[in-house]
């Protein structure tokens, strides 16, 4: 399977602990994306990566969130004290940065429940 | 702001035509974007349209003007499977992705 993968598909934690999700690309792309999405709505952008860099974080996300892919390649996202309103799926998506347009290829999710 | 709108639900037939319709208003446009997304699933790539004009690819077509910042999904001979939610995003100045909260079909035998 050559899609974008996330790990877990499943996370039930208690508020306050911290979880940390990851997320493997299609390999060739260049560009990775995290996004949050609660039931009835379009996926809310967190942040993106173009490589290693974190090119930007959405004003939204609290400090209780980081990401990083610090080989270009794969990326972890942490939440760190978990909150009921943590509660979401997280969506990683993946995209090759093209002349025409850049087609973001989503992963499977993690659907965090936060008790 | 930066806003997308949809229509919460829309109910069709089996083997009918319907139009599912998406205003913009965003800082810039490079381009707009349909995604399919079925429950609990990811969202799937549908069209991508940046000059006006309507896009055809098999059973779905895409339509867009961008001096009235409108598009629509146009989607024929509807089938049970086509049941999920249909999300317009638009792609603005920044390259950012701004997402409409998706438009739920409801297919009917």
């Amino acid at each position: 399977d050559t899609g974008v993968s996330q790990d877990p598909r499943h996370k039930i934690t208690k508020r306050g602990q911290n979880v940390t999700f990851r997320c493997d690309p299609i390999s060739e792309h260049n560009r990775l994306y995290w996004y949050r999405q609660t039931l009835g709505q379009g996926p809310e952008f967190l942040t993106y990566f173009q490589n290693e860099a974190q090119l930007e974080k959405s004003r939204l996300l609290s400090d209780r969130f980081s990401a990083e892919r610090p080989k270009g390649s794969f990326s972890t996202l942490e939440i760190q004290r978990t909150e009921q309103g943590d509660s979401a799926m997280y969506l990683c998506a993946s995209s090759l940065v093209a002349e025409t347009y850049n087609e973001q290829f989503f992963g499977p999710g993690t659907r965090l429940t936060v008790l | 702001g930066q806003n997308i709108d949809q229509p919460t639900e829309m109910t069709a037939t089996e083997g009918a035509i319907v139009q599912i319709n998406c205003t913009y208003q965003t800082s810039g446009f490079n381009g707009l974007f349909w995604y399919q997304q079925h429950a609990g699933e990811a969202p799937t790539f549908l069209s991508y349209n940046v000059l006006d004009g309507l896009e055809e690819k098999g059973r779905f077509s895409s339509f867009l003007s961008r001096s009235k910042g409108y598009s629509y999904l146009l989607l024929k001979e509807l089938q049970m499977k086509d049941s999920a939610s249909y999300l317009c995003a638009v792609w603005d100045s920044n390259y950012q992705l701004i997402w409409g909260a998706g438009t739920k079909l409801i297919i009917k035998p």
